[in-house]
Parts: C-alpha cells; structure tokens; sequence
C-alpha cells in the first residue's frame, strides 16, 4: 500500500516556465512533507519542507503547497532552469519528527533549453 | 568530509553470499538512517540510530538484515545470505538530530546487485 503516490513518473517543460510536480497522501497522520531532487548516482538532496500548520512555503524559486482536505502536495518551480532536471521525490512524515521517511516513487523532471 | 560517504559504489555478489555495507555520516550528525530504492520505487525506510538510543530497526525488511553503529559515528549495513530480490540502491543519510528543520542529508548510495 503506497502511502505517498507521485503520479506522473516524467513531466517535461521548456526553459523559463513553471515546472508544477504532483504528490498525493493516504496516510492522515503525515504532517511533515519534504521534496528531494536527485540527479543521476548522486543521493538525494534537500530542496523544501513544510509543515502540516502551513499551508505554502516559498524558498527562491521554489514554492510548496499543501491541501490537507485533500491530501495534496505541489511543488512549483518559476522559473524552470536546464539545471533543475532530475528526479523529484516527494516525502512525508508523522508525529511532528523528521525521520522514517515515506517516499513517493519520483518524478523525472526535464526541462527544455 | 564535506558530505555522506559510502562504500562500496558498487557491489555484485552471488546468492547466498553475506555483504557489508558502509556509510559514514557528516561529522558531529547524531542521526543516522538507511533507506534502499528497489528499481522503479520510491525510498523504503530501513532503519534508525540516534546517539546511544535502541535504534528503530521496524523497517528491516527480514532478519537477514541487521545493521550496527560503532562509537555514534560509522554504520554497518549487513545482509546474510543475499537474495536477488536484495539488489537494490541502498542509501544512507545523517542528520544532526532528530527533529523538524533537521534534514536528512543522503551519501550516494552503494548499488548491490545479486546475481
């Protein structure tokens, strides 16, 4: 049972415009959710979080989203670089602690010069 | 070093064999974890060190798998008896502690293959 569901395994968009990745939750009790980009034989990296009390978060270029009512989480990314293709992997966690991750199974972003 | 670092960056092994698995975590992090990618899937949680605490081993998928930490620093990643459903990407990452705003920072995996 997928806890964290990344829907759209490849997404691809041109240079300069919005890159917006998709992740959905079954499990209530998340309440921290976190989006990880990996590029190839490296691990992931940590790009953005946010808190179940918060409803966006903003870093740069990256924003988050979160619906809780509707167990949804977007990451946005304005505006695309040829640099930010990689995999992106949402995850979340619950009881307010950052460990025991459950990840989605990531999306592969491209983005077009 | 700067980062995570495990080794090796590769293992091939036949089954039945035992491999070990190192990562050494970023100086002065308390919080180590170890997470495997299977081919096509998503991070799968493994197992949990916090400083002296009992670690969280709820995701070791069998008793195969066992891990230890040596004086708070370097982890052992073991599994006995390996079977090809074993390969995998198996990563590790540290934290400074357990806790919101602590990230996870992950080495570059140690890609085992069992044939």
């Amino acid at each position: 049972d997928q806890q964290v569901k990344q829907n759209s395994p490849s997404l691809s968009v041109q240079e300069g415009r919005i890159s917006i990745l998709n992740c959905d939750y079954t499990n209530s009790m998340f309440d921290y959710f976190l989006w990880y980009k990996k590029y190839p034989a490296e691990g992931p990296t940590f790009l953005i979080s946010i808190s179940s009390i918060k409803d966006k978060n903003e870093d740069g270029r990256f924003t988050v989203f979160l619906n809780k009512s509707a167990k949804h989480l977007s990451l946005h990314i304005v505006p695309s670089q040829p640099g930010d293709s990689a995999v992106y992997f949402c995850a979340a966690s619950e009881g307010g602690s950052n460990y025991k991750l459950t990840f989605g199974k990531g999306t592969l972003l491209t983005v077009n010069p | 070093g700067a980062g995570v670092s495990q080794s090796p960056s590769n293992k091939v092994t036949e089954k039945g064999k035992d491999v070990e698995l190192r990562c050494d975590p970023i100086s002065g992090h308390t919080a180590l974890y170890w997470y495997r990618q299977s081919l096509g899937q998503g991070l799968e949680f493994l197992i949990y060190f916090q400083g002296n605490s009992a670690p969280d081993k709820s995701g070791l998928p069998s008793d195969r798998f066992s891990a230890e930490r040596t004086g708070g620093s370097v982890s052992t990643l073991t599994i006995q008896r390996t079977q090809q459903e074993d390969s995998a990407v198996y990563l590790c990452a540290s934290s400074l502690v357990r806790g919101l705003g602590n990230e996870q920072f992950f080495g570059p995996g140690t890609r085992l293959t069992v044939l």
